[in-house]
C-alpha cells in the first residue's frame, strides 16, 4: 500500500472540461512533486512544491495549474487539455529538511485520457 | 545535462536465476540514487536508496551498488521469482542539498521471469 494517495485512479475527460487531480500524504513531507509519464517512457517532472511554495515549473503549459493548499495536499487543475496530454500522472513526496534529503515516495497515479 | 541510461532495455530469465540490471549516469555530481519498481499501469515503488557517500544497499534479495566516480550503479536480484516481473527504473538526484530537487530517470529495464 502506498502512503501517497492519488484520486481519481482513472479520469476520462473532453478537451473543454475542467477537472482536478488530487494528491495527499500524511507523512509530514515538505516537498511534493507532479510527474507525467507516457507509455513505455520514464516519468518526467512537471512541478515541485517545497514548503508549500512552487519551486520548479518545468515549462509546463498553462492548461496545467498546480496548487498546494497545505503541506499534506497537492492538486493539479486541468483545463482545455489536448489528446497528447493523455498519460499517467504521478504524485510524489519527500521529507526534505534543511541539508537532509530523503527518498521520494510515489502514489499509484491517475490514468488520464483526453477524448 | 545529466543523462541516465539503463541496460538492457528488456530481460527475460527463467525462475531462480540471479541477474544484474545496469544504470549509468553522465554527471557524477549526484546526491543520491534510487531504484524503483513499476508494475504495468501502476505507480513507482521505491526499492533502494543509495546516498552518494555509500557503496551499496541491501534489502532482502536485492542489492544495489554505486560507483559514483565511474557513473555506474547495478541492481542485483538473487534467486529471481515470477513476482519480480516488472519494469525497474533507476533515478539520480542532482548534487545539491536544495530541498525539492527532482529526480532524473532512466528509461527502465523491463524484466520478465518465467516459471
Amino acid at each position: 500500500d502506498t502512503e501517497v494517495t492519488q484520486t481519481p485512479k482513472h479520469l476520462v475527460m473532453g478537451m473543454t472540461n475542467k477537472k482536478s487531480l488530487k494528491c495527499e500524504q500524511h507523512m509530514g513531507h515538505r516537498a511534493m512533486y507532479w510527474y507525467k509519464q507516457k507509455a513505455k517512457k520514464p516519468p518526467e517532472l512537471m512541478f515541485v512544491y517545497s514548503y508549500e511554495k512552487l519551486s520548479i515549473n518545468e515549462s509546463v503549459p498553462s492548461r496545467f495549474s498546480p496548487e498546494c493548499p497545505n503541506s499534506s495536499l497537492l492538486n493539479l487543475h486541468l483545463h482545455a487539455l489536448q489528446p497528447e496530454d493523455s498519460a499517467l500522472y504521478l504524485c510524489a513526496s519527500s521529507l526534505e529538511d534543511v541539508g537532509v534529503l530523503s527518498p521520494q515516495h510515489f502514489g499509484d497515479g491517475t490514468r488520464l485520457s483526453i477524448l | 545535462k545529466q543523462e541516465v541510461t539503463q541496460i538492457p532495455a528488456a530481460l527475460s530469465v527463467p525462475e531462480g536465476e540471479n541477474l544484474v540490471l545496469n544504470c549509468s549516469f553522465t554527471d557524477s555530481a549526484i546526491y543520491n540514487l534510487q531504484w524503483f519498481r513499476q508494475d504495468p499501469g501502476k505507480g513507482l515503488t521505491s526499492l533502494l536508496l543509495i546516498q552518494s557517500s555509500q557503496r551499496e544497499q541491501t534489502s532482502g534479495r536485492l542489492n544495489a551498488s554505486l560507483d559514483k566516480s565511474s557513473g555506474r550503479s547495478t541492481l542485483y536480484i538473487a534467486a529471481s521469482q515470477p513476482g519480480d516481473s516488472a519494469t525497474y527504473l533507476c533515478a539520480v538526484r542532482p548534487g545539491t542539498n536544495q530541498a525539492g530537487t527532482a529526480l532524473i530517470f532512466g528509461k527502465g529495464t523491463t524484466l520478465s521471469v518465467s516459471s
